[in-house]
């Protein structure tokens, strides 16, 4: 079985350009997350969806971020325009059943943005 | 609020060695998950265990065993006679609630284990 896919693995922009990360998750899964990993902490949840409706999106700073998931399948977060602080991993997770803290997170090898 | 804290920062041990991994978690709830993630360098963070607040047995898979102790609000992680293969970052996560599984996790602890 094929792994949460993400795309590109690694992004360098200047400050004020618009990038955008790509997340396939596990066939079958509806639920997708996206993380936000810091240098030297945990991940952090930016937003949630399930199937194509976003479900949870409190933590995403709304004024230059935003997410998609068109057909609730593939993912793309975008980020328009970087910052110097936005450069960190962006995680992409998925989980099978919606609800329910037993479920376990499958996690992508996530997106190094560094931003100039 | 919840929180997860994991004092060390990073271990460095010698192959062979065994290693604990410390985690203190707060919550008020009753009912929550902990969990444990191994990141190596490639990035991806790969499933180890999880645990309920209601299972306090302690639980062995080959040279990895946890120790859950309410009584302490501790989750700690052993690896016994630990490879080169071990050297990751380890996260220490807990979700809450019978609902939704929003992951709240520590800062991590490097360990690094050299031949």
């Amino acid at each position: 079985e094929a792994g949460v896919v993400q795309s590109p693995r690694y992004k360098i922009i200047e400050k004020k350009q618009p990038v955008a990360f790509w997340c396939n998750p596990i066939s079958g899964h509806n639920t997708l997350y996206w993380y936000l990993q810091n240098l030297g902490q945990g991940p952090e949840l930016l937003i949630r969806y399930e199937n194509e409706e976003a479900v949870d999106d409190s933590q995403l700073p709304k004024d230059r971020f935003s997410a998609e998931r068109l057909k609730g399948v593939d993912s793309t977060l975008k980020i328009q325009p970087a910052e110097l602080g936005d450069s960190a991993v962006y995680l992409c997770a998925s989980s099978s059943i919606a609800g329910g803290p037993s479920n376990e997170q499958f996690f992508g090898p996530g997106t190094r943005l560094t931003v100039l | 609020a919840q929180k997860v804290t994991q004092a060390q920062t990073e271990i460095s041990v010698v192959e062979k060695e065994d290693v604990t991994l410390d985690c203190v978690y707060e919550t008020r709830d009753t009912t929550y998950y902990l969990f444990w993630y191994k990141q190596p360098p490639s990035g991806e963070l790969v499933f180890l265990i999880r645990r309920n607040s209601f299972d306090e047995q302690n639980e062995i898979s080959g040279r990895y065993s946890w120790n859950f102790q309410k009584s302490t609000s501790s989750f700690n992680f052993t690896i016994t006679a630990s490879q080169v293969v071990d050297s990751a970052v380890y996260f220490c996560a807990l979700s809450v609630g019978t609902g939704f599984q929003k992951l709240v996790f520590g800062t991590g602890t490097r360990l690094l284990v050299s031949p």
